[in-house]
């Protein structure tokens, strides 16, 4: 595709539920990129994708969140239990080489209610 | 831990002024730094890279600097517009936290007609 790509735009679920977010990202990307961003804060982050594997997941809050990037494209962010302390912004970025420029998704509107 | 900060918090000027945003971060064994642009609602824009034995990175009206050993970056907007109006975002990489992003909370810009 011509961007990333993130659905849904908005998720809107009870405490408790479990939710999964989804990421295309740009054809060819190698690395993808999962951030979360509160309102009036930077974006933190929480996985990297290079390929298949996770490279680095130290920035997952806890054992509820999980990701998967099975065939090296499309990436899942899995969160269990939700709590209304996991309502942000959930961004996607990836890029063609590690360290090289990120291109972000919209994002996906995370409300816990 | 490497932290980032971004000053002012917001500014508001009138069209065609040019202005300097700051930003600061804490570890300068950085690897990259990058200035990202954020509209409401929409994901991040990545204006800017500079390498870490890089000093500045230019692009049209934007120029983005950087001292490593200080600690400190800034963009420079030449003749803003209207339309530069959004949430300026400064993220370092470290040499020892890879491709890992930390973001400061951002400088949000109005660029009054």
């Amino acid at each position: 595709g011509a961007g990333v790509s993130q659905t849904p735009s908005n998720k809107v679920t009870e405490k408790g539920k479990y939710v999964e977010l989804r990421c295309d990202p740009i054809s060819g990307h190698t690395a993808l990129y999962w951030y979360r961003q509160s309102l009036g804060q930077g974006p933190e982050f929480l996985i990297y994708f290079q390929g298949t594997g996770a490279a680095d997941d130290s920035g997952l809050p806890n054992d509820r969140f999980f990701a998967v990037r099975p065939e090296g494209s499309v990436s899942t962010l899995k969160i269990q239990r939700t709590e209304r302390g996991d309502s942000a912004v959930y961004l996607c970025a990836s890029s063609l080489l590690e360290f090289g420029k990120l291109f972000f998704g919209s994002g996906t509107q995370l409300s816990v209610l | 831990k490497q932290e980032v900060t971004q000053i002012p918090a917001a500014l508001s000027v009138p069209e065609g002024e040019n202005l300097v945003l700051n930003c600061s971060f804490t570890d300068s064994a950085i690897y990259n730094l990058q200035w990202f642009r954020q509209d409401p609602g929409k994901g991040l824009t990545s204006l800017l890279l500079i390498q870490s034995s890089q000093r500045e990175q230019t692009s049209g009206r934007l120029n983005a600097s950087l001292d490593k050993s200080s600690g400190r970056s800034t963009l420079y907007i030449a003749a803003s517009q209207p339309g530069d109006s959004a949430t300026y975002l400064c993220a370092v990489s470290g040499e020892t936290s890879g491709s890992r992003l930390t973001f400061g909370e951002g400088t949000q810009l109005t660029v009054n007609p």
